[in-house]
């Protein structure tokens, strides 16, 4: 049974280019999150998805998007890259919107602006 | 934005000496999950705590929760090296409307000396 797999591994982008990153759920989970984990610190909340609408959002710009697939995965895409968008990119699932349950993360993508 | 502090940021210990780390947070919470990760990889959820419940245990872990001074612990008996990782609390907010969104700490470095 696949966990939840992140890709790619390792990303390298310059300032203003656009990236995206994807997320496919453990199986069985209908919900996605998404966190970005800046080095040292603990992972921020950027947005959730539920039904293939973005259900609740973090305190990120509007640079941060994402899309749900009927299949349940999902993408995280940012435009005009920033060098402070360097960071782990951590994808997460559950089963259920509103559950008692744990997430399950995936091993993220680390991307890095140059 | 975090939603509160883990004590202590840094932890070194011997091998089969016991690992106790607190962390606090500011709302009303759901619950409160503990999670471990390796340097680099993605997190591992260790162990969920009910804002109803006072303790838990699974394996050589006990964490505690008190709400009314809205904190909690995690103690590892028994250490081994293998434990050497960084810890994190997260929060799930209570209210219909958090969609399970996790908020974190910043962590607690365990290191376990052979």
């Amino acid at each position: 049974d696949a966990g939840v797999t992140q890709s790619p591994t390792h990303l390298i982008k310059t300032r203003g280019q656009q990236v995206t990153l994807r997320c496919s759920p453990k199986s069985g989970h209908d919900t996605v999150s998404w966190y970005q984990q800046a080095l040292g610190q603990g992972p921020q909340f950027i947005f959730q998805y539920y039904e293939e609408e973005e259900r609740q959002r973090g305190n990120f710009p509007d640079r941060f998007s994402g899309h749900q697939f009927p299949n349940y995965s999902s993408e995280l895409n940012v435009n005009a890259l920033l060098l402070g968008d360097s960071a782990l990119y951590l994808c997460a699932s559950r089963e259920g919107r509103n559950s008692n349950q744990p997430q399950h993360f995936g091993d993220g993508t680390r991307l890095s602006i140059l | 934005s975090q939603q509160g502090e883990e004590d202590p940021q840094a932890l070194s210990i011997q091998e089969g000496e016991n690992a106790t780390m607190n962390c606090s947070y500011k709302t009303s919470i759901n619950n409160l999950q503990w999670y471990r990760q390796n340097s680099g990889r993605g997190l591992v959820h260790l162990i969920l705590i009910r804002s109803n419940e006072r303790e838990k245990h699974s394996g050589r872990l006990r964490v505690t929760l008190d709400t009314s001074k809205k904190s909690s612990s995690l103690l590892i008996t028994a250490s081994r090296a293998a434990d050497t990782a960084s810890y994190f609390c997260a929060t799930r907010d209570a209210g219909g409307t958090s969609y399970g969104k996790l908020t974190f700490g910043q962590g607690t470095i365990l290191t376990v000396h052979p």
